[in-house]
């Protein structure tokens, strides 16, 4: 299994800046295979990102992905009110996972 | 409207089973595989498996396979998820999603909690 650890754990930041968060694999995870979802408290996830750096229908373009191997990175170019909420990345090979999650929070 | 709407909040038993369903509406229905993903209190997201809902067939994560079975009704449009030997550490959200049999999750449902509790 792929294991998936995301950091860091909380980011604590304001409306505007840049977020940046990592996912790193404990194998390598082929490009086409890594997803980034965004969830609030008592929502769903929403896909945000998919193959990498490929954004979902209707997600703006200040959210990017990027990485190859064992190490990707979701980034937030500058935060808005609404994206603050907890960020999960996924592999979703043969077995898929999911990291553990890293929350961005209000600083 | 493009959605997924999961069945309600159940209680039950240790030992017990439960079966979630899961409606899809907007989209042809026989054309995606259907996921199911749970999240336990302050745990990450974990992939069960998933159902191709055209054909029937299914693939179980390791760890569930013993205990989980998927099963659709196209006429219906749903899909149902069935947990049996129910122990506390089941007690979770149960989201069923859509996507392909090795792809991404593009749509959720709203998610169902499961408390088991003797």
């Amino acid at each position: 299994e792929i294991v998936l650890t995301q950091s860091p754990g909380t980011l604590s930041l304001s409306p505007g800046e840049r977020a940046t968060l990592s996912c790193r694999a404990s194998q390598s995870v082929s490009s086409s295979c890594l997803a980034w979802y965004q969830q609030k408290l008592g929502q769903a996830p929403r896909l945000l990102i998919y193959g990498t750096s490929s954004r979902a229908t209707g997600i703006p373009d200040r959210f990017s992905g990027s990485g190859s191997g064992t190490d990707f990175t979701l980034t937030i170019s500058r935060l808005e009110p609404e994206d603050f909420a907890v960020y999960y990345c996924q592999q979703y090979g043969s077995s898929p996972t999911f990291g553990q999650g890293t929350k961005v929070e209000i600083k | 409207q493009v959605q997924l709407v999961q069945s309600g909040a159940e209680v039950t038993k240790p030992g017990a089973s439960v079966k979630i369903s899961c409606k899809a509406s907007g989209y042809t229905f026989t054309y995606y595989a259907i996921h199911w993903v749970r999240q336990a209190p302050g745990q990450r997201l974990e992939w069960m498996g998933w159902i191709n809902a055209g054909n029937g067939n299914t693939k179980y994560s390791q760890k569930f396979q013993d205990r989980v079975t998927f099963t659709r009704d196209t006429s219906a449009n749903k899909a149902y998820m069935e947990l049996s030997g129910l122990r506390s550490e089941d007690t979770a959200v149960y989201h069923c999603a859509r996507g392909g049999t090795v792809t991404y999750l593009d749509l959720w449902g709203q998610g169902t909690l499961v408390t088991v509790s003797s």
